[in-house]
């Protein structure tokens, strides 16, 4: 079992839509959850985190996290062509101690 | 502080010739991590250090590479003999030292050994 699994994707969506990315984790100690943004060629860039269980939002992004699930998911409402990039899932914590582990991302098309 | 540094961008090398990457984090940020990232895949961990010490180094990194931070600022990531599997793009990242904190990306080395 991977230490972090995606839906490798391609998820495709209407612009204007709402995306919903997912994530699912092994290690139940892990402690900070991290969504990162990669467009092709370039390095991941963050735009959200989230340590507490529940929602949290900032702008048209909202990250998810259920600890008893050990799910973590990102939505991404009135999404636009320029959200279509690789969404990377990231935790800290457990047995991994203070690296951050990845997932292996999931591709989004936003189709205009 | 423009963020986190790394050169070259770009480096070409012939199998078996050694090569050496840099890496400058973002200045107040102890910690310093290398990836590795190959096409369809996410960042995968290699090592990383808190200050100049090195924590951890993944049990998947053979002894040809070797990273160092010698005054805890920045940092250089060798590899010895290279291979053809050793192409991918190398990424560096750095934290503050406090707690589970999000970890920032310089724009990384892409390798291709030829």
């Amino acid at each position: 079992q991977k230490e972090v699994e995606q839906n490798s994707g391609p998820l495709s969506v209407p612009e204007g839509a709402i995306a919903s990315l997912n994530c699912t984790y092994s290690d139940r100690g892990s402690q900070s959850f991290f969504w990162y943004r990669q467009y092709s060629g370039k390095s991941p860039e963050l735009i959200m985190f989230i340590y507490s269980n529940g929602d949290k939002e900032d702008g048209r992004f909202t990250a998810q996290l259920n600890k008893a699930s050990q799910y973590v998911s990102l939505l991404i409402r009135d999404s636009q062509p320029s959200d279509s990039a690789t969404y990377l899932c990231a935790v800290i914590g457990g047995t991994g101690g203070f690296k951050t582990i990845f997932g292996a991302g999931t591709r989004l098309f936003v189709k205009a | 502080d423009t963020g986190v540094s790394q050169n070259p961008r770009h480096k070409i090398t012939k199998r078996g010739q050694n090569v050496t990457f840099r890496c400058d984090p973002i200045s107040e940020h102890n910690r310093l991590y290398w990836y590795r990232q190959t096409l369809g895949q996410g960042p995968e961990f290699l090592t990383y250090f808190q200050n100049e010490a090195q924590l951890e180094k993944s049990r998947l990194l053979s002894d040809r590479f070797s990273a160092e931070r010698p005054k805890g600022s920045f940092s250089t990531l060798e590899i010895q003999r290279t291979e053809q599997g050793d192409s991918a793009m190398y990424l560096c990242a750095s934290s503050l030292g406090v707690g589970h904190t999000e970890a920032f990306f310089g724009q990384g080395t892409r390798l291709t050994v030829v």
